[in-house]
């Protein structure tokens, strides 16, 4: 795999329903950001892991947010009691380092989330 | 405390003409700065970044920058526009760890 996968690439759900989005980064890329674009905007962040380890979750709105990365690879995003407010297109990006400003952050298509 | 600032959400110019897409930054700390692409569906391409080595940046697709800290801006820029240009331009500026602020974007059209 040459860049960042995200699956689903869409994904309808229901008020009140749970879902789980999926990051794959780049091989070897230590560092893993999530990133929620609604529209008409630009992307906003909501977490960071550098490894294993969430390195700053101050964007994610409230509790009902929640990531993973347990293997220091692959990443979930996991929304609980989705509102619809919650629709936007959630991107994933890795870089390798993440300790350093001028690391290139390379994103994944993005996952367009829809909460009837 | 970072954020930018792009101005205008919507530039239009012909096929040959000047792009100018407007970015301003603000940062308590010295600023990396970034510029983006986004085709429709796709994920976002970094066209080009600001590391502190040279004021004047040289990007992909033809695409320039340049860094003016009194004016605190970074404005885009491409001598003659291309019908293929025509994208959303994202400009954003990175904190020490890599947490990036974006703007709201500029969509760029391109007449023929």
């Amino acid at each position: 795999g040459a860049g960042v996968s995200q699956t689903p690439s869409n994904k309808v759900t229901e008020k009140g329903k749970y879902v789980e989005l999926r990051c794959d980064p780049i091989s070897g890329h230590t560092a893993l950001y999530w990133y929620r674009q609604s529209l008409g905007q630009g992307p906003e962040f909501l977490i960071y892991f550098q490894g294993t380890g969430a390195a700053d979750d101050s964007g994610l709105p409230n509790d009902r947010f929640f990531a993973v990365r347990p293997e220091g690879s692959v990443s979930t995003l996991k929304i609980q009691r989705t509102e619809r407010g919650d629709s936007a297109v959630y991107l994933c990006a890795s870089s390798p380092t993440g300790t350093s400003s001028t690391d290139t952050q390379y994103f994944g298509p993005g996952t367009r989330l829809t909460v009837l | 405390a970072q954020s930018v600032t792009q101005l205008g959400s919507h530039v239009s110019v012909s096929e040959g003409a000047l792009v100018l897409l407007r970015c301003n930054y603000s940062s308590s700390v010295p600023p990396y700065l970034f510029w983006y692409v986004q085709y429709p569906n796709q994920g976002l391409q970094l066209l080009l970044k600001y590391t502190s080595a040279a004021t004047l940046v040289k990007g992909i697709n033809g695409f320039e920058a340049e860094f003016k800290k009194s004016e605190t801006s970074f404005h885009l820029t491409k001598p003659s526009a291309h019908m293929s240009d025509a994208a959303e331009y994202f400009c954003a500026v990175s904190s020490p760890a890599g947490k990036s602020t974006f703007g709201d974007g500029t969509t760029l059209t391109v007449k023929p």
